[in-house]
């Protein structure tokens, strides 16, 4: 079956850089993009950006110009979100999703929380 | 960027009631629109994709309509396990989620 298992909760600092992996299993890596969701804490969900497993072609929202890099490693068939230059209002959780055909989400990482404190 | 608004942003219903969640597009994102469901402390689930597709595995009593910029999210006879928050997301052009709405129990 479909797996996206996540890597563990961080706690950084203000201005820090954090990295979360997304390691999928149980389908055509290639075939489907990977999206990358947040969640802050008691709050609705958020679109970050998307990144194709074809060629590393990646779309983002606006507000995370500049701070986000998504990659993935296809021999290890896993995908990576970077977020730098963190404030405390990253605080969130952190999801990857596989998308179906056409951009809908249909499976979901487990999430990964990310905590930004002094 | 495209902006969805959903109402409302709370619900109280009881079991059995049909209850139905509207989600508004700044602009038209045709059919590119699916909903899904979170509980506390889980990810959340796929329920309807491209407007009214159903996800295999999705109860029946699930149901969407609507296209351009109005959309609903139906569930007939509420269950006890549907209480949840509902979101709705366009894929039109990029992706943006709608607010939520949280169905309570009444």
């Amino acid at each position: 079956q479909v797996q996206l298992l996540q890597s563990g909760d961080e706690v950084k600092r203000p201005g820090a850089s954090v990295k979360v992996s997304c390691k999928t299993s149980g389908y055509t890596f290639s075939s489907y993009g990977i999206n990358w969701v947040r969640q802050a804490p008691g709050q609705g969900l958020e679109w970050m950006g998307w990144i194709s497993t074809v060629n590393g072609n990646t779309n983002h929202a606006q507000k995370f110009q500049g701070r986000v890099t998504l990659t993935t490693d296809t021999s290890t068939t896993t995908a990576y979100m970077e977020l730098s230059s963190l404030r405390s209002d990253d605080t969130a959780l952190y999801f990857c999703t596989k998308e179906g055909l056409g951009g809908h989400l249909t499976d979901w990482g487990q999430g990964t929380l990310v905590t930004v404190s002094s | 960027d495209i902006q969805m608004t959903q109402s409302p942003s709370t619900l109280s219903a009881s079991v059995g009631d049909r209850v139905s969640i509207t989600c508004r597009a700044s602009q038209t994102v045709t059919t590119w629109l699916a909903w899904y469901q979170q509980k506390p402390g889980r990810a959340p689930n796929l329920l309807i994709y491209r407007a009214s597709y159903l996800e295999s595995g999705v109860p029946s009593r699930f149901s969407g309509s609507g296209s351009g910029t109005e959309f609903t999210l139906t569930i007939d006879s509420l269950q006890a396990e549907d209480f949840a928050t509902y979101y709705c997301q366009q894929y039109s052009s990029y992706s943006t989620f709608g607010g939520g709405t949280k169905v309570e129990i009444k």
